[in-house]
């Protein structure tokens, strides 16, 4: 199993642009989380997902669009990139709800937008 | 008051020593409680559960206080290799399948 993936790895924007963030997870899991990481601070939850064709908000999701149309993957768009998004993004699967089992990360998406 | 509260350090200790980390959390109803290792620009994972009775793994031993809602993360004969930011994250009663994190203690092992 490749467990969580994320692509790309980094990258740099400019203000206004759009992107997608790439996040797939082989484990067949339901639940479905985007996280962003700013230096020095915690994780703070984006979006998240209990399963296909299911998502909700999180605590910052201004700025930032999901969807889930299948098991396997969950992008995450920005539509006008501002600096304020600079950030690592993380994804983050898990077979049941977060209160009974561990969440597995993906390996981060570093975003700067100049 | 924050949700989920730690000490962000740095701890600075030698190899060998013990050091341990308190997590505070704000809603008296929480019931799941984890703690995670992040090294320096990596991904966290899971470092391990905290269940009501505490648990060890090794070197390292978890507690909950739900008296006084906090838990503790304590580590023995700390290595080199423990270096890393401990984050504490919790299923908040309100939350749902949701967890909510600490912002991390960051542990530097010296020789």
């Amino acid at each position: 199993n490749a467990g969580v993936t994320q692509t790309p790895k980094f990258r740099i924007l400019k203000i206004g642009q759009s992107m997608t963030l790439q996040c797939t997870q082989d484990m067949n899991h339901n639940y479905m989380y985007w996280y962003r990481q700013d230096p020095g601070m915690g994780l703070k939850l984006i979006y998240y997902s209990v399963g296909a064709g299911i998502t909700d908000k999180g605590e910052v999701p201004n700025g930032y669009n999901v969807s889930r149309s299948t098991t396997e993957d969950f992008p995450l768009r920005l539509e006008l990139a501002a600096p304020s998004q600079t950030s690592v993004y993380f994804c983050a699967s898990s077979d049941t709800g977060a209160g009974q089992e561990t969440q597995y990360f993906g390996p981060g998406t570093r975003l700067l937008v100049l | 008051r924050k949700e989920v509260e730690q000490d962000p350090g740095p701890f600075n200790v030698p190899e060998g020593a013990t050091v341990a980390f308190n997590c505070t959390y704000s809603n008296s109803a929480s019931q799941s409680f984890f703690w995670y290792r992040q090294d320096c620009r990596k991904e966290p994972k899971l470092l391990m559960s905290v269940y009501s009775s505490g648990n060890e793994d090794g070197r390292f031993t978890a507690q909950l206080n739900r008296a006084s809602q906090y838990i503790s993360l304590l580590i023995r004969d700390s290595k080199l290799s423990d270096s890393a930011t401990y984050l504490c994250a919790v299923n908040l009663q309100s939350s749902g399948d949701k967890l909510t994190f600490g912002t991390g203690t960051r542990l530097a092992v010296r020789p």
